[in-house]
């Protein structure tokens, strides 16, 4: 079946150091999306990207989806406290229509 | 604001007891789902719907079953629990055409302890 991997499963940064989260899937994807989970708390969506070779941008956080539509970034520059979580991408398939979220990569800032 | 509501918080059950997990959602979502959260394994879908009566497995459906005898909730039930049901599990809905799920909003979850 459909498998979404992430790397790193754990990342830790000094506060102001950048950041990056990538996804990997089996399959190619119809989409992907991007979420975030304060710890504690629930996933929260973040933002969803559909076309071949897609770059979005929220703030300091750039998302990225691959030519190929089977991998996916995100970037944070200059990492704040508030961006402590787990992100988690998931990939929709249109054939077998399922959404598949990646294992997560779990970030810790140092002040 | 979109209000996903899970019936309980924690749970605490014996092995073999049959457990239901509720889930309301307020915003005339058509697509449901039921996700379990456990460290290291990221969210795994257990089972979706896209509209009322219909139901579709995820990829970990065994020992799990669901009902959706009304579009605003999704019911996951646990005929038999064991001890490795242990987990989060997350309700979630999202408004999409067809079969195009869109954003996902989820509950805050239901951690279920099986003794």
């Amino acid at each position: 079946g459909q498998q979404v991997m992430q790397i790193p499963q754990y990342q830790h940064v000094q506060e102001g150091e950048d950041f990056t989260t990538y996804c990997n899937s089996s399959t190619t994807l119809s989409n992907i999306q991007w979420y975030k989970q304060r710890p504690g708390g629930h996933p929260v969506f973040l933002i969803q990207l559909v076309k071949s070779g897609e770059v979005k941008k929220q703030k300091r956080l750039t998302f990225q989806f691959g030519e190929a539509k089977k991998n996916s970034s995100l970037h944070i520059t200059a990492t704040q406290t508030t961006d402590v979580g787990t992100y988690f991408c998931a990939g929709f398939n249109f054939g077998n229509e399922k959404l598949t979220f990646g294992t997560g990569t779990r970030l810790t800032i140092i002040p | 604001d979109v209000k996903v509501t899970q019936s309980s918080r924690y749970l605490v059950k014996r092995t073999g007891e049959k457990v239901f997990l509720e889930c309301v959602q307020d915003m005339d979502h058509e697509n449901m789902f039921w996700y379990r959260q456990d460290p290291g394994l990221g969210l795994r879908l257990i089972y979706f719907s896209y509209d009322v009566k219909m139901k579709e497995k995820g990829d970990i459906p065994e020992g799990y079953s669901v009902s959706r005898e009304k579009k605003e909730r999704f019911s996951l039930i646990l005929e038999s629990a064991s001890t490795n049901q242990t987990s989060m599990y997350l309700c979630a809905s999202s408004f999409g055409i067809g079969t195009n799920t869109g954003e996902l909003f989820f509950g805050e979850g239901s951690r279920l302890t099986v003794l």
